[in-house]
């Protein structure tokens, strides 16, 4: 149980285009999920937590307008980089969590690669 | 505020030797602490978690932490390394944001196995 899909593993983008990221719980309710970046040999940097149905909350330094967060279901949510450019090349790891408790497990998706020309 | 310490970007072991990870973690309140593996180019696994239940921790694939209140450490071990627990490895804390639950993640420790 408690498996975290991620679609796609990998995308290849001209620089200008938007693209979106699906992360989705598959056999259990995420009342919460989360959006990681990873550079290259360097730990996870948290983006943003969503909420089902309320807008997401970003970290510090993260822009709001360029990486849309949308959590519509208790099982979907979606991260769109928008006007992506070459520095936003990167791996997106999203997490899910089913409880709001502080020993509950985030399950993590397999990660999206994004390569952007 | 909560922060993770991982002692050492890297680790090497030979095959069949002990595996020692070491994680400090700094917390105003009870921890609760969580050790994630990540194989290349995959996402996150949780190897195994303490929630204050047992002090000794077993996790997956023969891992096993023990949660040490006087040092602060969540330190993974395994007796012997096997070639395929060549990984990167993270010791993550929770931190209460916002009414949000978050982990504060160490720098990652990668394991390398030697033949």
């Amino acid at each position: 149980g408690a498996v975290v899909s991620q679609h796609p593993s990998r995308v290849i983008c001209k620089s200008g285009t938007s693209v979106k990221i699906e992360c989705r719980s598959l056999d259990f309710q995420a009342t919460t999920m989360f959006w990681y970046r990873q550079f290259p040999k360097q730990s996870l940097m948290l983006m943003a937590t969503s909420n089902e149905g309320s807008k997401a909350t970003y970290e510090q330094g993260v822009e709001k307008d360029k990486f849309l967060i949308n959590h519509a279901s208790l099982t979907l949510s979606t991260l769109t980089v928008t006007s992506a450019h070459p520095e936003d090349s990167s791996f997106y790891i999203c997490s899910a969590v089913s409880g709001t408790g502080s020993t509950d497990t985030q399950y993590f998706g397999p990660g999206t690669r994004l390569t952007v020309l | 505020a909560q922060s993770v310490t991982q002692l050492g970007s890297h680790v090497s072991v030979s095959e069949g030797a002990l595996v020692l990870l070491r994680c400090n973690y700094s917390s105003s309140v009870p921890p609760y602490l969580f050790w994630y593996v990540q194989y290349p180019n995959q996402g996150l696994q949780l190897l195994l978690k303490y929630t204050s239940a047992a002090t000794l921790v077993k996790g997956i694939n023969g891992f096993e932490a023990e949660f040490k209140k006087s040092e602060t450490s969540f330190h993974l071990t395994k007796p012997s390394a096997h070639m395929s627990d060549a990984a990167e490895y993270f010791c993550a804390v929770t931190s209460l944001t916002d009414s949000n639950y978050q982990l504060i993640w160490g720098a990652g420790t990668k394991l390398i196995i030697k033949p």
